[in-house]
């Protein structure tokens, strides 16, 4: 596996159901970042970590949970969602910012996990 | 208010003919991407700019950086279909020291064989 990877990539579920997306990095990057992107907005970022340790968190319901057990592993554990959270979860790693260089400007996107509630 | 202004918003063009992107803001930003997504998938990166007056190119895309980092055009030369899609600019604002990205809303181009 190269870049990063997201599962599942479709999910359905009703608002009481419990489930997670997961997305992997292969890039050695150390900052993982989640973002929702819905229709006619533009890309809104959810969370970010930072080795390990999140170091953002934008005013999201708690009916998004984030995990990073790792650099390489990232988790968003839903919980009793509405309609309106239907969108496409994105997301993206990179270095971390704090670092000198270009690299510590560019993140990379996984493929996203298509989210439908009903 | 968008802190990014893409424009236009959309376009379709024929194979062949060339086009013009635009990213405008009022902000200075310290480096600015620009992605293309195609429908299912994530962004892909194509380029980054960080230096006032860039211009970088990659085959028949041109990115340019405004002088003061405030906006960025993508132009693109002889559109194939295979160039269809949604353009992203992101900027990393001057003013931050932290990961943030603004995007802007993107162009979803469309190009007709």
């Amino acid at each position: 596996e190269t870049g990063v990877t997201q599962t599942p990539r479709h999910l359905v579920m009703g608002m009481t159901n419990k489930k997670s997306l997961k997305c992997e990095q292969h890039l050695g990057h150390n900052a993982m970042y989640w973002y929702k992107q819905s229709a006619k907005k533009p890309l809104e970022l959810m969370f970010v970590y930072s080795l390990e340790e999140r170091v953002e968190n934008n005013s999201v319901p708690s009916r998004f949970s984030p995990e990073c057990p790792n650099s390489s592993h990232l988790f968003l554990h839903l919980h009793t969602l509405q309609p309106e959270d239907s969108a496409l979860y994105l997301c993206a790693s990179s270095q971390d910012w704090r670092r000198e260089g270009l690299s510590s400007y560019e993140q990379y996107f996984g493929p996203g996990t298509r989210l439908t509630v009903t | 208010t968008q802190l990014l202004e893409q424009s236009p918003q959309f376009l379709s063009i024929q194979e062949g003919e060339n086009l013009t992107v635009y990213c405008n803001s009022s902000s200075v930003f310290s480096s600015l991407q620009w992605y293309r997504q195609e429908p299912g998938e994530g962004p892909v990166l194509l380029v980054t700019v960080v230096t006032g007056g860039e211009v970088k190119k990659l085959k028949r895309l041109t990115f340019q950086f405004g002088d003061a980092r405030k906006d960025s055009s993508l132009h693109i030369t002889a559109a194939q279909p295979g160039d269809t899609g949604l353009y992203l600019c992101a900027g990393r604002l001057q003013e931050t020291s932290g990961s943030r990205l603004t995007f802007g809303e993107g162009t979803q181009l469309t190009v007709n064989p």
